[in-house]
């Protein structure tokens, strides 16, 4: 059962425009999200998180925005660039025991074409 | 300052052969956790170690795997009699003592069974 999916295995944006990249959850007890990029041959690069006590968390191009009645957050970047091609993985945790253990979704393949 | 390290990057075992995975943790980090990634999957964690100690290997299967992170020396990753279903990319990750969500990660060893 998957707890974490991103239904989207790929997305293509015109360099410039704003990527959306979606997630969505099934666990309840999740309440710390966090977004990772991958290079081909490289590992996952912490990118951008947000806590459930916050519907939204901005760091320059990058904000999530979380829906937690939805179970639902999403990524954007604003205005996309060739660099920011990659695979996005949309991970989740939960405060307590276990917390380290990330639950990540299979990944987005993000194409921004010049 | 070096990243995460593994070591080696790319494996190649015919069945039943060893394998065994290398990871060295960023400087200062005690925490090292183990991901798996099998081919159009997310990463799924496997086991969480620190010096000496496993703290949870409840993603790890039961047989033929298993995790150290001795006191000296990388964390190492070992897989018995290697099937082809074992063939996936293993990611280590490492965290400072403080905060398990900011997991590090490495590049990487990408494992291949014939």
């Amino acid at each position: 059962d998957q707890q974490v999916k991103q239904n989207s295995p790929s997305l293509s944006v015109q360099e410039g425009r704003i990527s959306i990249l979606n997630c969505d959850y099934t666990n309840s007890m999740f309440d710390y999200f966090l977004w990772y990029k991958k290079y081909p041959a490289e590992g996952p690069t912490f990118l951008i998180s947000i806590s459930s006590i916050k519907d939204k968390n901005e760091d320059g191009r990058f904000t999530v925005f979380l829906n937690k009645s939805a179970k639902h957050l999403s990524l954007h970047i604003v205005p996309s660039q060739p660099g920011d091609s990659a695979v996005y993985f949309c991970a989740a945790s939960f405060s307590g025991a276990g917390s380290y253990q990330l639950t990540f979704g299979k990944g987005t393949k993000l194409s921004v074409i010049p | 300052n070096a990243g995460v390290m593994q070591n080696p990057r790319h494996l190649v075992r015919r069945r039943g052969q060893e394998a065994r995975l290398r990871c060295s943790p960023m400087k200062g980090h005690s925490h090292v956790y183990w991901y798996r990634q099998l081919p159009e999957e997310g990463l799924k964690f496997m086991v969480y170690l620190q010096k000496e100690n496993i703290i949870d290997e409840s993603g790890m299967p039961k047989e033929r795997f298993s995790a150290e992170f001795p006191k000296e020396g990388p964390s190492i990753l070992r897989i018995q009699q290697v099937v082809r279903g074992d063939s996936a990319a293993y990611f280590c990750a490492s965290s400072p003592a403080q905060s398990s969500y900011e997991q590090y990660f490495g590049p990487g060893t990408r494992l291949t069974v014939t």
